[in-house]
C-alpha cells in the first residue's frame, strides 16, 4: 500500500524559533493533507495540497508540495506555545481506496517559552 | 459544525470481554473510519466504510470487526479483548465528493484499557 514517511518524530524548539516537518514517499503522492493534534485532543484538518510545486500559507504556517510530488513540508515561522502538538501529513488513496488517507507517523512539536 | 461523537472517553475492560465502541456523526457523511493511535506509531486505520452495510479492511483489522447499520453510526467491535488492544481509538468521518477536499473530521477518542 501507499506509505508516507514523516520526519522528524520529535522536535523541541525555543519559542520564536522556526520549525519544519517533512513528508516523503518513494512513489508519487496523490493529494497531501495536513492535520494538527493538540495534546489531549483529536486531529484537526489544516490544509490540502494537490498540485505539483504548490505553496500555501496560513499566517505563520507555510505548506509546500514538491515538484515531483514525492515530498511535502510544513514550516512554522517564529513558533509560539500555541503551536505545540503533533502534526500529521496524509496521502489520499487511489482507485478502490480513494476515500481513505495514509497517514505519516507524525512530528511531535514541543515549544519552550 | 460537523460533530463526531464517541460513546465513551475512557473505558476499562477485562481480557476476553466483548467490547463495543460507538461513533455517531451528524453531517450525513458517506465515509466513516476507525483508527487506533499508539505513541510513536501515529494513526493506524483499522476499518472504514463507504456506505451503509459496507466495510473495508484497513491496515490492522485483526481482532476487530465493524458494523454500519445506519449512515450516521459506525461501531467497532472487539470480539474478545486482549491487553495488546489497549489504545486510544479515534473515529472519523468525511464526505466523498469528486474534486472536493473530503477532509476527515475526528471524534474526541476513546481511551480503552484492557486488564
Amino acid at each position: 500500500g501507499q506509505q508516507v514517511m514523516q520526519i522528524p518524530q520529535y522536535q523541541h524548539v525555543q519559542e520564536g524559533e522556526d520549525f519544519t516537518t517533512y513528508c516523503n514517499s518513494s512513489t508519487t503522492l496523490s493529494n497531501i493533507q495536513w492535520y494538527k493534534q493538540r495534546p489531549g485532543g483529536h486531529p484537526v484538518f489544516l490544509i490540502q495540497l494537490v498540485k505539483s510545486g504548490e505553496v500555501k500559507k496560513q499566517k505563520r504556517l507555510t505548506f509546500q508540495f514538491g515538484e515531483a510530488k514525492k515530498n511535502s513540508s510544513l514550516h512554522i515561522t517564529a513558533t509560539q506555545t500555541t503551536d505545540v502538538g503533533t502534526y500529521f501529513c496524509a496521502d489520499r488513496g487511489r482507485g478502490s481506496t480513494l476515500g481513505r488517507l495514509y497517514f505519516g507517523r507524525g512530528t511531535q512539536l514541543t515549544v519552550w517559552p | 459544525d460537523v460533530k463526531v461523537t464517541q460513546s465513551s472517553r475512557y473505558l476499562v475492560k477485562r481480557t476476553g470481554e466483548k467490547v463495543f465502541l460507538e461513533c455517531v456523526q451528524d453531517m450525513d457523511h458517506e465515509n466513516m473510519f476507525w483508527y487506533r493511535q499508539d505513541p510513536g506509531l501515529g494513526l493506524r486505520l483499522i476499518y472504514f466504510s463507504y456506505d451503509v452495510k459496507m466495510k473495508e479492511k484497513g491496515d490492522i483489522p485483526e481482532g476487530y470487526s465493524v458494523s454500519r447499520e445506519k449512515k450516521e453510526r459506525f461501531s467497532l467491535i472487539l470480539e474478545s479483548a486482549s491487553t495488546n488492544q489497549t489504545s486510544m481509538y479515534l473515529c472519523a468521518s468525511s464526505l466523498f465528493e469528486y474534486g472536493k477536499t473530503n477532509e476527515q473530521f475526528f471524534g474526541p477518542g476513546t481511551r480503552l484499557t484492557v486488564l
